[in-house]
């Protein structure tokens, strides 16, 4: 059971490029999110999604997109690098707790950007 | 507008010592408090959860204490061990659909020397 996973797991770009994080979950689960981490931050949440066809935007969209056209994958694509968007990016997906109610996620390994 | 603060930012513990990392919030909207466990080259993986109709939630070793009047939570890590050395992430999301919205605190280093 691979979980959820990432490509790629680090990747440099230059000012203005472009690229696409890759995400896959084998769990069945409807719910799949983005996060990003920065030093002293926390995470941040990106997009995310509650099922094929369906998405919406986290607390920080700005200058990413999403698509969901499947229930396994949630790419996320990088429009214009910039600076700012250097950071470790983490994907999530979840399901309802049966005890508790609550999703619970399970996170990918992450993805290291450096935008320079 | 960082909603759920933590701290501290980093914290050194003896082995056998008792580790303690606090947070706060202030939207009383939240309903589900987890803390995540993250280790080097990893991503956070969940560690225990409380809902707010309890003060308290024990599992092994890790202690969720939870005050809903002063909108504090707290995790007590009992007779730490150097494979406790790891990031925890508190965190906080509303009911419903918006479970796996978490909005997370700033995260704290944790180090258990032998």
């Amino acid at each position: 059971n691979a979980g959820v996973t990432q490509t790629p797991k680090f990747r440099i770009l230059k000012i203005g490029q472009s690229m696409t994080l890759q995400c896959a979950q084998d769990m069945n689960h409807n719910y799949m999110y983005w996060y990003r981490q920065d030093p002293g931050m926390g995470l941040k949440l990106i997009y995310y999604s509650v099922g094929a066809g369906i998405t919406d935007k986290g607390e920080v969209p700005n200058g990413y997109n999403v698509s969901r056209s499947t229930t396994e994958d949630f790419p996320l694509r990088l429009e214009l690098a910039a600076p700012s968007q250097t950071s470790v990016y983490f994907c999530a997906s979840s399901d309802r707790d049966k005890n508790s109610g609550a999703n619970v996620l399970t996170f990918g390994a992450g993805s290291r950007l450096t935008v320079l | 507008q960082q909603q759920v603060k933590q701290s501290p930012q980093s914290l050194i513990v003896q082995k056998g010592g008792i580790s303690i990392i606090n947070c706060a919030y202030e939207n009383t909207a939240f309903d589900y408090f987890p803390w995540y466990q993250q280790f080097p080259g990893k991503g956070p993986a969940l560690l225990i959860a409380i809902r707010p109709d309890v003060s308290e939630k024990k599992e092994g070793r890790f202690t969720i204490s939870f005050n809903k009047s002063a909108k504090q939570f707290s995790l007590h890590i009992m007779d730490s061990q150097p494979g406790d050395s790891a990031t925890y992430f508190c965190a906080a999301s509303k009911g419903g659909t918006s479970y796996g919205k978490l909005t997370f605190g700033q995260g704290t280093i944790l180090t258990v020397h032998p």
